[in-house]
């Protein structure tokens, strides 16, 4: 099925590793995007790319990576894990014009940092 | 950004209509106002969106007042199923960026 795939879909890591999520999605999207869901904060935006080759910082960047180098994938890599960082990681794109469509979500990564 | 502001829960029984009201004082003129759906261990699923006035789809309508200050989201004959968390977003159209709110904890009770 046409989606967005997100992988891992559990990690534990310890304090000072690297790691990368990955996120792939199959639908042409040119525009694609990294939340991150805390209890009682909702979803923050941490990077987000409108087309490969661009990427921008959103709300929350700090400690994290990304690069777009296809239209179809868009990693996020933490540098040196940190237990702040322990969440749940939504990958999310959308087809140019994203103000008459809605945006497709992964089904998430859930992320310990120990 | 200011975000939106909606209730924390709400409680419904199956069969009937549910309202949820969002406010979003300072929205700006580029700005949409998007309605997502979430259920446990699952990513926000797209709900509607509209811009003023009234948009109807297959699965709820959203009412939108012509000064845009606040919008409803209405489902009709909700269903246990409709158990979720659902969030009003401003859709920042110049940026297209959402502005995520802390979301509406919805249990639909038999």
């Amino acid at each position: 099925n046409a989606g967005v795939t997100q992988t891992p879909k559990f990690q534990v890591l310890k304090t000072g590793q690297s790691m990368t999520l990955q996120c792939a999605q199959d639908m042409n999207h040119e525009y694609m995007s990294w939340y991150r869901q805390d209890p009682g904060m909702g979803l923050r935006l941490i990077h987000y790319s409108v087309g490969a080759g661009i990427t921008d910082q959103g709300e929350v960047p700090n400690g994290y990576n990304v690069s777009r180098s296809t239209t179809e994938d868009f990693p996020l890599r933490l540098l040196s894990a940190a237990p702040s960082q322990t969440s749940v990681y939504f990958c999310a794109s959308s087809p140019q014009g994203g103000a008459n469509y809605g945006y497709t979500f992964g089904s998430g990564t859930r992320l310990t940092v120990v | 950004l200011a975000k939106t502001t909606q209730p924390i829960s709400m409680d419904s029984y199956e069969g009937q209509e549910v309202n949820i009201t969002c406010s979003h004082n300072n929205i700006a003129t580029n700005d949409y106002i998007t309605w997502y759906q979430q259920f446990p261990s699952q990513g926000p699923r797209f709900i509607i969106q509209g811009y003023k006035t009234k948009v109807t789809n297959e699965v709820a309508s959203l009412f939108i007042p012509a000064d845009r200050k606040s919008s409803t989201l209405s489902l009709p004959r909700v269903s246990l199923s409709d158990t979720a968390v659902y969030y009003c977003l401003r859709y920042a159209g110049n940026n297209r960026k959402l502005i995520w709110g802390l979301g509406t904890s919805l249990a639909v009770n038999p």
